[in-house]
This record gives structure tokens, C-alpha cells and sequence, in this order.
């Protein structure tokens, strides 16, 4: 198994907090991606990063900032959480060296987040 | 913009054949993927097409495409109990950068 974990693996928290979760590869990959999987809607990518300090918007980013001062640590940050932020996230990284290469992705384990 | 759709629900007695299918709109999409993912776990690749091919065979595994109708499917043969997962098609669109659409799964049940 490629070695991506993720932290916190379970959380509860309110609504109106700040939340981060930690994702974390041994890979040593360039490529390195946040999603959140819901029921019917499968799995929306929120932030990624293709380099240290450089990340991108993915079609569900508002609400959540990411950061990635290391190659092998991804944060993704929710200022202040909602209710609709409650979901199932995962990381997942990549090595894909070209635009048109074969992008598998390696996921982490999830972490449940749950905003009450 | 780019679109992957499944069903949802699929369900199969055990050692029949299940076929997932799936439809993409991105025609110049150079990979397609499926995913398996596991209760409590993260998705893991399964297999994936490169778009120049119409079939792939992998052990119990079989994928097939048709680019002209956009169509993508899994066959899984003699179908198992363990093979009760969700089951996520994929494609990488050449244009938008690393990133990948994913469907919104395929839940597969497999009956004793």
C-alpha cells in the first residue's frame, strides 16, 4: 500500500469552529489532492497541490483553504465549519509526469468529519 | 464541462457475472479508470483503458470501451462475496491538468 495516512481519522466538532486535517505520503509525490465523498454525489475534488507551496481550486472549494509547506504534507482547512461540511474526506496523491500520462491516484484511508 | 454517470445500486448472485457500466462525456479523455472501494477504506485503482484500446482483460477482470457511444464498462466474472464494494469509474480529461471526474459509484451486492 502506498504510505498516505490521514489525521484525524474520526472528528466531531460545532458549527462556527476552525477544523484541519492532516494528510500525509512517504511517496515522495508531486501530486497531491483533498476530496470529500457524499452519498450520490461520489467523490468532489476540493483543493489539490503539484508542488510545494502551489495548489489549485477544485470544482467544490469554498469554505476550505489547503496549504503544503512540505512535499509530503497536505492541510486542508476549514475556517469555520457548517453543518453541509459534514462528509467522508480523503487525500490522495499522484506522480504523473505529463499532461496525457496515466494519472492513478493512491488514496489515504479517510478521515469522517462530522459538524453538529 | 466534464461528466461521469453510473448507476448506483447493482446487485448479483454469487459466482454470476456483474457488469458495471458507465458514461463519460469527455471524448479526448486519454485514461479511464475503475475504482474499487471498500467499507471504511480509501479507493484503491482496479484497472484502468487507455483510450486507443476497445477491450482489457485482467484475470476475472474485463473492461470495455466504446468511444464512439462514450461507454465504459467493468465485467467482473464468477463474481464473489468479497467483490461487495462501490465501484467508481474515472477519466482524466487531457485539458484539466492532473485532475481526475470521477462517477458517483456503483454499489455492488453480491448474494450468497
Amino acid at each position: 500500500d502506498a504510505g498516505i495516512t490521514q489525521s484525524p481519522r474520526h472528528k466531531v466538532t460545532e458549527t462556527g469552529t476552525p477544523v484541519t486535517l492532516r494528510c500525509h505520503q512517504t511517496e515522495n509525490h508531486r501530486y497531491m489532492y483533498w476530496y470529500r465523498q457524499d452519498p450520490g454525489h461520489g467523490l468532489r475534488l476540493i483543493h489539490y497541490s503539484y508542488g510545494v507551496k502551489d495548489t489549485d481550486k477544485g470544482e467544490v472549494s469554498d469554505g476550505y483553504s489547503v496549504s503544503r509547506s512540505k512535499t509530503e504534507d497536505f492541510l486542508l482547512t476549514l475556517e469555520s465549519a457548517t453543518s453541509s461540511q459534514t462528509s467522508v474526506y480523503f487525500c490522495a496523491i499522484s506522480e504523473s509526469r505529463a499532461s496525457g500520462d496515466n494519472n492513478e491516484q493512491f488514496f489515504g484511508p479517510g478521515t469522517r468529519l462530522t459538524v453538529l | 464541462g466534464e461528466d461521469v454517470e453510473q448507476s448506483l445500486f447493482l446487485s448479483v448472485r454469487e459466482g454470476d457475472s456483474s457488469v458495471i457500466n458507465c458514461t463519460y462525456t469527455d471524448s479526448s479523455s486519454t485514461y479511464l479508470y475503475w475504482y474499487k472501494q471498500e467499507p471504511g477504506a480509501g479507493l484503491q485503482l482496479l484497472t484502468y483503458i487507455f483510450s486507443n484500446m476497445d477491450m482489457k482483460q485482467d484475470q476475472r477482470l474485463t473492461v470495455l470501451l466504446n468511444k464512439k457511444d462514450k461507454h465504459l464498462s467493468l465485467r467482473i466474472a464468477d463474481t464473489q462475496t468479497g467483490d461487495s464494494a462501490i465501484y467508481f469509474c474515472a477519466e482524466s480529461p487531457p485539458t484539466g491538468g492532473f485532475k481526475t471526474i470521477f462517477g458517483a459509484g456503483t454499489r455492488l451486492f453480491v448474494k450468497a
